[in-house]
């Protein structure tokens, strides 16, 4: 079967660094997103990531190792707007999103 | 620029009606999905569709139909509406170029009693 995991939920204080993890068992694999989604909205899209290594855009990065089945995202300078899940989703061999639960990521000041 | 618009953004049913939600994308995109999404679970894609007049099964199909008889808009159909069917659901299209983007829908929330 295919996974995704993601932990539930995490918190961190305003200002500070938070690493998000995502572990995959796919089926192929043609990629991997970060998608934002605030509470009662729409995912909105924050990273993809096909080759090996960092992607960096402004506060956020995400990080892949395809031979570990790994991702991260990391957000720096925490603002209470930060406060959303953040969901990870796998492009499998049939070229279908795998998603993740999400996690939900709680910022206190 | 609208993007993806779903109709309607809320909706209580009764069990056994029928009722079709409505996405409209005016980004000219090949590809549409429908997902739902429940509380703990990751989004589960219940139908999508490659192309005007193309529909197919996704992970969760059943109880559904759907029809993409335009390219820019893509129903959602339930013809008995059952309690399990509650949730929230999502539209989602990409284009065929992108780096496989979605862009989604700011959902409709659907009870069903």
């Amino acid at each position: 079967g295919q996974n995704i995991d993601q932990p539930t939920e995490m918190t961190a204080t305003e200002g500070a660094i938070v690493q998000i993890n995502c572990t995959y068992q796919t089926s192929g694999f043609n990629g991997l997103f970060w998608y934002q989604q605030h509470a009662g909205e729409a995912p909105t899209f924050l990273s993809y990531n096909v080759l090996d290594g960092l992607e960096e855009k402004g506060r956020f990065s995400s990080f892949l190792s395809r031979s570990k089945g790994y991702s991260y995202l990391l957000l720096k300078e925490l603002q209470m707007k930060d406060s959303a899940s953040y969901l990870c989703a796998v492009v499998d061999s049939n070229y279908q999103l795998i998603w993740g639960a999400g996690t939900k990521l709680i910022i206190k000041p | 620029n609208a993007g993806v618009t779903q109709t309607p953004k809320f909706r209580v049913l009764k069990t056994g009606q029928s009722m079709t939600l409505l996405c409209a994308q005016d980004m000219n995109h090949e590809y549409m999905y429908w997902y739902r999404q429940d509380p703990g679970m990751g989004l589960r894609l219940i139908h999508y569709s490659v192309g005007e007049g193309t529909t197919a099964k996704g992970e969760v199909p059943d109880g559904y139909n759907v029809s993409r008889l335009k390219k820019q808009n893509f129903l959602l159909g339930l013809e008995s509406a059952a309690p399990s069917q509650t949730s929230v659901y999502f539209c989602a299209s990409r284009g065929v170029r992108d780096a496989g983007e979605l862009f989604f829908g700011e959902g409709s929330r659907l009870t069903v009693l």
